[in-house]
C-alpha cells in the first residue's frame, strides 16, 4: 500500500533554511503529483506547494511563495521542499501527500508529518 | 481568513445524522470538485469524499457528500463515537492556483 514518510523536520532560528523530505513507496512515484500542506499547532490545514509528475510545473501557497521551493527526484522516489528564510509563522507540522492523478489533482493519500519549529 | 467557511462546531448523539456545511464562490467549490478528509486526534488527515459525492474504498457508506452551486455539504449518518474528529473541505481555487481548505469543524459525538 502506500506510503509516504517525511523527514527532515527540527528547530531551526528565523531566518534560516531547513529542507523536508517526503520518501514514497507502494506506487509508481513517477506517475502522480505530490503535495505538501502544513498544520499549525492547534490550528487547521494549510496547502504549501504541489508539483506535477514530471516536475514541469510547480504552484505555491501566497504566504510561502518566493521563500519555498517544492521538487522531486523520481529516481529516488521521493519529493522535497527547500524552505528558506524561515519565520515563526512557518512552525508547524508538515505533511506530504500523493495526489489522485498526475497533475494538481488532490490528495488521496497522506504522510505522518514532520515537525518544523521556527524559534530563535 | 479562509476562502472555505465551515461552522467551527457540531455535534450529536449516537445514531443522529450530523451535516457539516462548506461554503465559498465560484473560483473554488462553483467550478471544481470538492473533498473533504477526516482527521482523528493526533493523527494525520484521511481522504473521506472525493469529487463531491465519492467515497473511496473503506470508507463506510454512513459518510457521504453533496454539492451544489459554490456550497457543498457532508452527512453523518448513524453517528458513531469514533466519529469524533475534525472535518476539512477542500476545492482548487482557480483564482489563487491553488488549494484551499475550510477551517475545519470538530464533530463531538454526546
Amino acid at each position: 500500500q502506500v506510503q509516504l514518510v517525511e523527514s527532515g523536520g527540527g528547530v531551526v532560528q528565523p531566518g534560516r533554511s531547513l529542507r523536508l523530505s517526503c520518501a514514497a513507496s507502494g506506487f509508481t512515484f513517477r506517475e502522480f503529483g505530490m503535495h505538501w500542506v502544513r498544520q499549525a499547532p492547534g490550528k487547521g490545514l494549510e496547502w504549501v506547494a504541489n508539483i506535477w509528475y514530471d516536475g514541469t510545473t510547480k504552484n505555491y501557497a501566497a504566504s510561502v511563495k518566493g521563500r519555498f521551493t517544492i521538487s522531486r527526484d523520481n529516481s529516488k522516489n521521493t519529493v522535497f521542499v527547500q524552505m528558506n528564510s524561515l519565520r515563526a509563522e512557518d512552525t508547524a507540522v508538515y505533511y506530504c501527500g500523493k495526489s489522485e492523478g498526475h497533475f494538481a489533482e488532490p490528495i488521496e493519500s497522506w504522510g505522518q508529518g514532520t515537525l518544523v519549529t521556527v524559534s530563535s | 481568513q479562509s476562502v472555505l467557511t465551515q461552522p467551527p462546531s457540531r455535534s450529536g448523539a449516537p445514531g443522529q445524522r450530523v451535516t457539516v456545511s462548506c461554503s465559498g464562490s465560484g473560483s473554488n467549490i462553483g467550478s471544481n470538485y470538492v473533498y473533504w478528509y477526516q482527521q482523528l486526534p493526533g493523527a494525520a488527515p484521511k481522504l473521506l469524499i472525493r469529487r463531491n459525492n465519492q467515497r473511496p474504498s473503506g470508507v463506510p457508506d454512513r459518510f457521504s457528500g453533496s454539492k451544489s452551486d459554490t456550497s457543498a455539504s457532508l452527512a453523518i449518518n448513524g453517528l458513531r463515537s469514533e466519529d469524533e474528529a475534525d472535518y476539512y473541505c477542500a476545492a482548487w481555487d482557480d483564482n489563487l492556483t491553488g488549494y484551499v481548505f475550510g477551517p475545519g469543524t470538530k464533530v463531538t459525538v454526546l
